[in-house]
């Protein structure tokens, strides 16, 4: 089954402690991203990579980090994660980048990953 | 400053009677426009999509109606079911030297009544 994981599901931890949320997609998709999404504000954007150790900043990538070593996974990184960190994330992924809609250019999202940081 | 709203957290409709979902934007540089549908506990799932070249593009019970004059865009759902109950996010691409990047709206949850 085509599809994109996400673990953990859901999370609470402490100011400052490192976390890592993983994501992995099983299409051979190039393009993946992460956002928050946040009451009344949608999702935003976090880090995006278009391919294989290319990664870039979206809207709000302070406090995060991300790597793509691999075409499958994507993790998103928290090295001092604050309490303004709390949020839903989810991970995405595309056959490419032209994310036009349709049948080759939609984004498929992961189920999410609720944290809280206390 | 939010280049895509929506101005309606909330939505409830009767079973079998027609959801209208507002979005409004302010980027003209956006060169698609897509909906996106979203369950509790599971991520978003793309629904329909218009070019910013067209005014109209439907698929089933799903229409979408793009105003670039006024820089609005509608998801008309007809007839609407028990079963289309979600948050509905209104998202606008726009073409940059990375690819296209996605800005989203706030969501209207939609609650559709039998």
């Amino acid at each position: 089954e085509a599809q994109v994981t996400q673990n953990p599901r859901y999370l609470i931890t402490v100011t400052g402690k490192k976390l890592t949320v993983t994501c992995s997609q099983n299409m051979n998709h190039e393009y993946m991203s992460w956002y928050r999404q946040d009451p009344g504000l949608g999702l935003r954007q976090i880090y995006y990579s278009m391919n294989v150790e290319v990664t870039d900043k979206g809207d709000v990538p302070e406090g995060y980090k991300v790597s793509r070593k691999e075409k499958r996974n994507f993790p998103l990184i928290l090295e001092s994660p604050s309490p303004n960190q709390t949020s839903l994330y989810f991970c995405a992924s595309s056959l490419n980048a032209n994310l036009a809609g349709g049948s080759t250019d939609t984004q498929y999202f992961g189920p999410g990953t609720r944290l809280t940081v206390l | 400053d939010q280049q895509v709203k929506q101005n309606s957290p909330s939505l409830s409709v009767q079973e079998g009677r027609i959801s209208i979902l507002n979005c409004d934007y302010t980027n003209s540089m956006f060169d698609y426009f897509l909906w996106y549908k979203k369950y509790p506990a599971e991520g978003p799932t793309f629904l329909i999509s218009i070019s910013s070249i067209k005014d109209k593009n439907e698929d089933g019970r799903f229409t979408v109606f793009l105003n670039k004059s006024a820089k609005h865009l509608s998801l008309h759902i007809v007839p609407s079911q028990p079963g289309d109950s979600a948050v509905y996010f209104c998202a606008a691409s726009r073409y940059n030297n990375a690819g296209n990047m996605l800005t989203f709206g706030g969501g209207t949850r939609l609650m559709v009544k039998p």
